[in-house]
């Protein structure tokens, strides 16, 4: 039972430069969500999906786009990385309101 | 958003001592949950609470739903090494959708 999975778990990207982080689930939860973590600002949603085919923005969006065509995977793309998007990046998956359960993250620095 | 606070910041203690901290929000919620991030990790999940006044113990770690169901807190007895780490409250008022404090960074010096 693997639970969530991101791949790659360190990246480095030129000011530009487009990506896509991987999130897959095997947990057949309903709910995914991506955060970035900041010091000192705590987790920030930045996009979220309660189904495959359903997606909708959280709290800083700006940049990132995701889909959601299967259950299990969740990817997050930078259209175009820019130096704030420098940032450790979280997937998580939930059912109903039992708590969310990480990926171990990817550490992307943007140069 | 909703927004989170959680105090303190950061604590540093000696081995042996008793950890106390707190999240407060300006919503209520219907769920609090406590996450420990160890360095280099995701957050995993502590302690769930579901009803206001519920008190949950799991080992060493206890944590309280407030009766105002706007703050939740969390006691570390005896402190060990491993409990280095960022402690996050999450709360959830309905659906998936929870909002997280801003952390406590916890060291435990030897």
């Amino acid at each position: 039972n693997a639970g969530v999975t991101q791949t790659p778990k360190f990246q480095v990207l030129k000011t530009g430069q487009s990506m896509t982080l991987q999130c897959a689930q095997d947990m057949n939860h309903e709910y995914m969500s991506w955060y970035r973590q900041d010091p000192g600002m705590g987790l920030r949603l930045i996009h979220y999906s309660v189904g495959a085919g359903i997606t909708d923005q959280g709290e800083v969006p700006n940049g990132y786009n995701v889909s959601r065509s299967t259950t299990e995977d969740f990817p997050l793309r930078l259209l175009s990385a820019a130096p704030s998007q420098t940032s450790v990046y979280f997937c998580a998956s939930s059912y109903g309101g039992n708590g969310y359960t990480f990926g171990s993250g990817t550490r992307l620095t943007v140069v | 958003g909703q927004q989170l606070n959680q105090s303190p910041q950061s604590m540093f203690i000696q081995e042996g001592e008793d950890v106390s901290m707190n999240c407060t929000s300006s919503s209520i919620f219907n769920t609090w949950l406590w996450y420990k991030q160890d360095p280099g990790e995701g957050p995993v999940l502590l302690i769930a609470l579901y009803k206001a006044g519920e008190l949950t113990s799991n080992g060493r770690l206890t944590a309280q739903f407030g009766t105002t169901r706007k703050d939740s807190f969390l006691n570390i007895s005896a402190s060990i090494p491993s409990d280095v780490g960022i402690y996050f409250c999450a709360g959830l008022f309905t659906g998936n959708q929870f909002y997280f404090g801003t952390g406590t960074s916890l060291t435990v010096i030897p």
